[in-house]
């Protein structure tokens, strides 16, 4: 059974710029949920989604926003990108609340 | 203030040598705890989901257990295998999610 595919695995971006990244859960999940982990800040929560609607999200600033397909993949978007967005960022994908298997991760650098 | 807050940051321990890992959390509504496993340069490994006071869960070496204000990831007799970082997660009202900062566990052979 496929795990929660992230991609891509490494970015480099300059500041201003936006990105974009990818999360495919794993077949049958319909929920997907975003993080991001700095070694300061930790593991802290962007948004989830769940059937194409955006159940829950974090304290984080509008210029990231996330949708959801039909298919549950998922997207998450960064615009006008600053220093501290460096981090990785991490995607899950769950059944039931909680047991989330996660991806291994885009990280994030920004010059 | 919503808080979930692990301590010691980092711990080493030898070969065997039994320990504990705290995790307090200070959040009202609380729907469920969660412990992951994370490894350098992976996502998190789901390990236990405990709901209630007095739940425990256990897998190999690990026990995990809760109380009304933290909870415990027991390590027993542990092996090098078992370094990495523990991480401890909050859901509770509105569906909210709070993590802890983890603990860095080493375990010397």
């Amino acid at each position: 059974k496929a795990g929660v595919t992230q991609t891509p695995r490494y970015l480099i971006k300059t500041r201003g710029q936006q990105v974009t990244l990818s999360c495919s859960p794993i077949s049958g999940h319909r929920s997907v949920s975003w993080y991001q982990q700095t070694p300061g800040q930790g593991l802290q929560f962007l948004f989830e989604y769940f059937s194409e609607t955006q159940r829950n999200k974090g304290n984080f600033p509008g210029r990231f926003s996330g949708r959801q397909f039909s298919n549950s993949r998922s997207e998450m978007n960064v615009s006008t990108l600053e220093l501290g967005d460096s981090a990785l960022y991490l995607c899950a994908s769950s059944l039931a609340l909680g047991g989330y298997t996660f991806g291994s991760g885009t990280r994030l650098t920004v010059v | 203030e919503d808080q979930v807050t692990q301590s010691p940051e980092a711990l080493r321990l030898q070969e065997g040598e039994s320990s504990s890992l705290n995790c307090s959390y200070t959040v009202s509504g609380l729907r469920g705890l969660f412990w992951y496993r994370q490894d350098p340069g992976k996502g998190p490994e789901f390990l236990f989901t405990l709901y209630s006071a007095g739940e425990e869960k256990e897998k190999e070496r690990l026990k995990a257990t809760l109380t009304k204000k933290e909870s415990f990831l027991h390590i027993t007799a542990p092996k090098p295998e078992d370094s990495a970082t523990y991480l401890c997660a909050v859901t509770f009202r509105d569906d909210k999610i709070i993590f802890g900062k983890g603990t860095r566990l080493h375990i010397l052979p």
